[in-house]
Parts: C-alpha cells; structure tokens; sequence
C-alpha cells in the first residue's frame, strides 16, 4: 500500500517560499505512468488543485497560482516536491500531497504570517 | 477558469438513496473530464471514492456509486449509512486544469 508523508515548515513568512515534500513509501515515484498531485485547503473551505507532475517530469499547473508554483521529482529520494513564492496570508493552508492512484498524506498545515 | 458546481447541502435518512451532481461551467460533463469523487469527514485528510466517472478504488464501498447523469457527474449512496454523513467533493479536468467543485455537505438524519 502506497503512503504519503507531507514535510516542511509549518510557518512562512509574507513574499517568502513555501517549500514542501512529500515522501512516497510503499511505491516507486518512477515506475508507472501516473502522476502526484498537491492540493490545499483553507480552514473551514473547499480543496483547491494546486498542480501536478508525471513520472516524465512534466507539469501541469492550476491557472490562478501557475506564476507561482514549481513541482519536481526526486526519483533519488522517491519524493516529489512544491515550491510557491511571494506567499501571502490567502496561502494559510492545509497542503496535502496525493497520487493519481487515489492515496492522499494526511496534510501539513502551512501558516503564512510574520 | 472553469467553475464547478455542486449542491451545497443534502439530507438523507438511514438506509436511503441520494445523489450529489457536479456540474461544469462550460458545459456538458462528460467522461472526457475524468469526474473524481472524494469524502472528507472533519479533521481528516479526504478519501478518494470514484475515478473516471465510475471506478471504485480497491476500498470504496459498493454502495457508492460514479455516472453521468444530464450533462452532470453524479455520485449515488444506496442504503446509506450514518457513517456516511460527511463532506463530498467533485474533481472535473477541464481545459488542462483540474478543479474541485465546492463540495456537498451530507447529513444523514
């Protein structure tokens, strides 16, 4: 059974970068033709899909964050990874990672404030 | 951006039948955008229930349920249980972009 650990500071600061792994057990990151997602969700609101990356290493991102946001592989680690610059409170948020194949982590809750 | 719309709120009784849609901004839902289902009960992560419409993972109860129905994706509990009171989520692919819809709120009463 594949599983997913989310991993990184809890508190970043305004115009800052959030960075965040997720470290996959259980599977190889590598192997398949799925993908590994990250999504997020606010207290008290809706998921929001931040983006995604293939075992090619391509990328697909959310529209409204895609300035913003970087996801890579570390096939070495078998973990992959989410960068989002210039945060702002509005990325005060539970950030999950989950693959194609329906695993989720648990999240990490992730406090944008000085 | 495409908006997704689900219903905000449903009831169900014990043992009874429901269905949630998800609905697309620009247009008919159709296999082509891949509907997912997911559950979130609070303070938990959410649970993937459906892929591509109507496929189960290997843990989704037989009593959910993927379709399309009238140009939306639906999701049908049969014989619901009280368990199964928790929020449900919608995921379309649409325009090269996954979006959510805003999620049902079940209360099983």
């Amino acid at each position: 059974q594949v599983q997913l650990q989310e991993s990184g500071p809890g508190l970043v600061k305004p115009s800052q970068t959030l960075s965040l792994t997720c470290t996959v057990s259980g599977g190889s990151i590598s192997s398949g033709n799925y993908f590994w997602s990250w999504i997020r969700q606010p207290a008290g609101k809706g998921l929001e899909w931040i983006g995604l990356i293939y075992t090619s290493g391509s990328t697909n991102y959310n529209p409204s964050l895609k300035s913003r946001v970087t996801i890579s592989l570390d096939t070495s680690k078998n973990q992959f990874s989410l960068k989002l610059s210039s945060v702002t409170a509005a990325d005060t948020a539970m950030y999950y990672c989950a693959t194609s194949e329906g695993f989720w982590g648990q999240g990490t809750l992730v406090t944008v404030s000085s | 951006q495409t908006v997704v719309t689900q219903e905000p709120s449903l009831t169900v009784s014990p043992g009874g039948t429901v269905t949630l849609t998800c609905a697309s901004s620009t247009g008919a839902v159709t296999s082509g955008y891949y509907p997912n289902w997911f559950q979130q009960k609070p303070g938990q992560a959410p649970r993937a229930l459906i892929y591509t419409t109507s496929n189960k993972h290997s843990w989704t109860p037989a009593r959910f349920s993927g379709s399309l129905l009238g140009g939306k994706a639906a999701l049908t509990l049969s014989g619901v249980q009280p368990e199964d009171e928790a929020e449900y989520y919608c995921l379309l692919f649409d325009a090269g972009a996954w979006v959510f819809g805003g999620g049902t709120k079940l209360t099983v009463l």
